[in-house]
């Protein structure tokens, strides 16, 4: 089955605590993306991929890295967490740039993610 | 500054009664709008992309247009299985691949 895959769904840490947020997908994408959703602020792009070591700053990537050494993972890091980091998160892949026609964008589940 | 807005915040719907929810831009460059359909719970699910004004692209009891400020995603008679967050997304024109998507629409329809 195609999917994206994040993990862990769930997370409640401590400030300053460093993290890690996994998104793996098994559909052998070029692009990869993260995002975070906050209540009326809606998706903001974090950081996205658009291949293997090629990686590139969206509207919010303060306080967040990324790495992409496999194709299939992106791993969303955070080495300081803040309260002001909690949110949800969502991963998503597309087999190439979007802006080629029929191109689709596949999100994960979502993880939800507290900084005490 | 690139911004999306969408209208209206939250939209209750009789099943059967049909009705529009629009999503406006200001963008540098429009390089795809994208319609997303997210479910509580879920990550958003894609439903169309237009790419130019004019465009018109269905499925099921959807429709989406696209025009050179705004995109309207027409539902004829929803049924309660339509409710959800229905968001814009607007790919803009650089040299990568930024999105910036609206705040949402949340549509219910009562049986």
């Amino acid at each position: 089955e195609a999917q994206v895959t994040q993990n862990p769904r769930y997370l409640i840490t401590v400030t300053g605590k460093k993290l890690t947020v996994t998104c793996s997908q098994n559909m052998n994408h070029e692009y990869m993306s993260w995002y975070r959703q906050d209540p009326g602020l809606g998706l903001r792009q974090i950081y996205y991929s658009m291949n293997v070591e090629v990686t590139d700053k969206g509207d919010v990537p303060e306080g967040y890295k990324v790495s992409r050494k496999e194709k299939r993972n992106f791993p969303l890091i955070l080495e300081s967490p803040s309260p002001n980091q909690t949110s949800l998160y969502f991963c998503a892949s597309s087999p190439t740039r979007m802006h080629t026609n029929g191109n689709i964008q596949y999100f994960g589940a979502g993880t939800r993610l507290s900084v005490l | 500054e690139d911004q999306v807005t969408q209208s209206p915040e939250a939209l209750r719907l009789q099943e059967g009664e049909s009705s529009s929810l629009n999503c406006s831009y200001t963008v540098s460059g429009l390089r795809g709008l994208f319609w997303y359909r997210q479910d509580p719970g879920k990550g958003p699910e894609f439903l169309f992309t237009l790419y130019s004004a004019g465009e018109e692209k269905e499925k099921e009891r959807l429709k989406a247009t696209l025009t050179k400020k705004e995109s309207f995603l027409h539902i004829t008679a929803p049924k309660p299985e339509d409710s959800a967050t229905y968001l814009c997304a607007v790919l803009i024109y650089n040299y990568g691949q930024n999105f910036v998507f609206g705040p949402g629409t949340r549509l219910s329809v009562l049986p």
